[in-house]
């Protein structure tokens, strides 16, 4: 089956840039996404990626994909406390089941 | 926009008690699934439904499990004689039919099994 990796925790300084790596096993996947989750809430949908793509650019968000190396990565611009969350990668084909990823724990520090 | 909702937000219950928990979808959106989420983790995909139709279940859905959706809007989640183990989040999510590649998650509903 599908394997998605994450490393558990990231800290940060507010202003500086964050980067969150996943990497995943099947290549089959053609939609990969980036979620949101905050203490005791729902997961909210930041962006995604088609899988022929490379970069996708959304206001403070940067992802990229790196499909030889089955990486996928989120940059955080300007990271303020509010982004302090867990985050997760997600894969699918599309619009069945998504596979996620076990989280990265993103701590921001005044 | 009021988004996905689900009802309750927080149940706790008696092991072998049974529980139904309820997702209203977004308007407009055809497809609802439902997801299971364990301190620590990421969700893991439970099962999925095009309108009324039932496409797609998780082998995490055992026989004491069983989701619903009648008239293709709301879908409702049961969970018969509840163990220990069943304590999660129960999240649930949906998104538009055609080209809808976004799902969208609602709150999700905790549940504690004692």
């Amino acid at each position: 089956g599908e394997d998605v990796e994450q490393s558990l925790f990231l800290s940060v300084r507010e202003g500086d840039s964050s980067v969150i790596n996943c990497t995943y096993t099947d290549s089959s996947s053609t939609y990969l996404y980036w979620y949101k989750q905050e203490p005791g809430a729902g997961l909210q949908l930041l962006t995604y990626i088609f899988s022929n793509m490379d970069m996708k650019q959304d206001q403070r968000l940067t992802v990229l994909l790196n499909k030889k190396d089955k990486h996928l990565s989120l940059r955080i611009a300007d990271t303020q406390t509010g982004d302090s969350a867990i985050y997760f990668c997600a894969l699918g084909p599309g619009r069945r089941a998504l596979t996620f990823g076990s989280g990265t724990r993103l701590q921001v520090q005044p | 926009d009021t988004g996905v909702s689900q009802d309750p937000r927080h149940k706790i219950t008696k092991r072998g008690q049974n529980v139904t928990f309820r997702c209203d979808p977004i308007s407009e959106h055809n497809r609802l699934y439902w997801y299971r989420q364990t301190l620590g983790q990421g969700p893991e995909f439970l099962t999925y439904f095009q309108n009324e139709a039932q496409l797609e279940k998780s082998r995490l859905l055992s026989d004491r499990f069983s989701a619903e959706r009648p008239k293709g809007s709301f879908s409702t989640l049961e969970i018969q004689r509840t163990e220990q183990g069943d304590s999660a989040m129960y999240l649930c999510a949906s998104s538009l039919g055609g080209q809808g590649y976004e799902q969208y998650f609602g709150p999700g509903t905790r549940l504690t099994v004692t």
